[in-house]
């Protein structure tokens, strides 16, 4: 049990769907973190939340469209989505927004694009 | 651009040994480190973190040190397991603000 549940572990879709990915942590932290991890790639940031506030938008497409609604959950909202973007999606969790605190993944969701 | 470079890419040794993974760091103002350990198809789990204030840290077998100065850390892993088995990930942050730049890994295999 790492505290951070990805939901769903795999997902399929068309490049014309509209899908969402859900984390949820139980480790009452107070910031979260979407990462890309691509093959052949190192895991790269794409979107920070703290206390429920985007604090980091790491150039990252509008296709893709992050929601905090409170501390504990965290969507990754996907529309028109291209073959380049079927990834491993890993959701992170620390207590605060604070280099000097560890972050704990999620499992991830494996996400592939037809 | 902070970029970070691990080496080996790839290991493969007999149970018991001793073995040493390393990562550098393009700028060496790193604030703090974080290594990682990932499974296949699974996320990651945190081993060990560095902060900004200290130079190495320990669990158990393992001990991971960064020299900042130069900007480098290793991760030494004492007598491996076949447990052991699984890609490892160091990232730093060189912004000090919890955004990790990370290396794209070292993946380890250990033979009984």
């Amino acid at each position: 049990e790492t505290g951070v549940t990805q939901t769903p572990r795999h997902l399929v879709m068309g490049m014309t769907n509209k899908k969402s990915l859900k984390c949820e942590q139980h480790l009452g932290h107070n910031a979260m973190y979407w990462y890309k991890q691509s093959a052949k790639k190192p895991l790269e940031l794409m979107f920070v939340y703290s206390l429920e506030e985007r604090v980091e938008n790491n150039s990252v497409p509008s296709r893709f469209s992050p929601e905090c609604p409170n501390s504990s959950h965290l969507f990754l909202h996907l529309h028109t989505l291209q073959p380049e973007d079927s990834a491993l999606y890993l959701c992170a969790s620390s207590l605060e927004w604070d280099s000097n605190q560890p972050q704990h993944f999620g499992d991830g969701t494996r996400l592939s694009i037809l | 651009k902070q970029e970070v470079t691990q080496i080996p890419a790839a290991l493969s040794v007999p149970e018991g040994e001793n073995l040493v993974l390393n990562c550098s760091f393009t700028d060496s103002a790193i604030y703090n480190l974080q290594w990682f350990r990932q499974d296949p198809g699974k996320g990651l789990t945190s081993l060990l973190l560095i902060q900004s204030s200290q130079r190495e840290q320990t669990s158990g077998r393992l001990n991971a040190s960064l020299d900042k100065s130069s900007g480098r850390s290793t991760l030494y892993i004492a007598a491996s397991q076949p447990g052991d088995s699984a890609t490892y990930l160091c990232a730093g942050d060189s912004s000090n603000t919890g955004k990790l730049i990370f290396g794209q890994g070292t993946t380890l295999q250990v033979k009984p």
